[in-house]
């Protein structure tokens, strides 16, 4: 069955280090693949997108990177602070480059200690 | 633009009752889902509206739910006969085309008693 995964365990960094969260797939092929934030009673916040043909993106201090023979994304957040104390999650376009097929892992807890 | 906009917040129900969660979504948006997130199983499809139509509601269970996008007004998800099960956060999303970030509500919180 399709399955998504992430980072189970929540991550603990110190202010200004690289925090990197992991996603790995399988039985898919996707179009594309989205990185959400979730902060805690809220609803999801888009922060990338990266398509299949696409090997990195960046937006800011944010680095995303797609590896479609590992079926692998890794989210990056480089110079963290505080504020990026959150939820994130991974999801998949299963239905070729169509949102209503979104795959959603159950996400990674990230904590940014002052 | 104020985003996409759910309400209630926080429903309770009791067990038999009806559930209506509504959304409106982005201006300029025509492409609604919905979706479901339990603690310990994330967010789950339910269904994709636009405009009139339901384009597909395979994640949305055939009995008790339903859901409609009318011309005017907001998207509505509607349980009927809710039961302890159907406790959970209902997101709705839209986007203004399909490929594309969907924008995501803050959701409604439903308790069934």
């Amino acid at each position: 069955s399709q399955k998504i995964e992430q980072n189970s365990e929540a991550l603990n960094i110190q202010e200004g280090k690289t925090a990197t969260l992991t996603c790995n797939y399988t039985n898919y092929s996707p179009a594309y693949l989205q990185w959400y934030r979730q902060d805690p009673g809220r609803g999801p916040v888009f922060l990338l997108l990266i398509r299949e043909n696409e090997k990195e993106k960046r937006k800011e201090r944010l680095k995303v990177t797609f590896d479609t023979t590992l079926k692998q994304s890794l989210f990056h957040i480089t110079a963290s602070q505080p504020a990026d104390s959150a939820t994130y999650l991974c999801a998949l376009d299963a239905s070729g480059g169509n949102n209503r097929k979104l795959i959603w892992g159950l996400g990674t807890s990230l904590a940014v200690n002052p | 633009n104020a985003g996409v906009m759910q309400n209630p917040r926080h429903l309770v129900r009791r067990r038999g009752q009806e559930a209506r969660l509504r959304c409106s979504p982005m201006k300029g948006h025509s492409h609604v889902y919905w979706y479901r997130q339990l603690p310990e199983e994330g967010l789950k499809f339910m269904v994709y509206l636009q405009k009139e139509n339901i384009i597909d509601e395979s994640g949305m269970p055939k009995e008790r739910f339903s859901a409609e996008f009318p011309k005017e007004g907001p998207s509505i998800l509607r349980i009927q006969q809710v039961v302890r099960g159907d406790s959970a956060a209902y997101f709705c999303a839209s986007s203004p085309t399909d490929g594309t970030e969907a924008f995501f509500g803050q959701g409604t919180r439903l308790t069934v008693v």
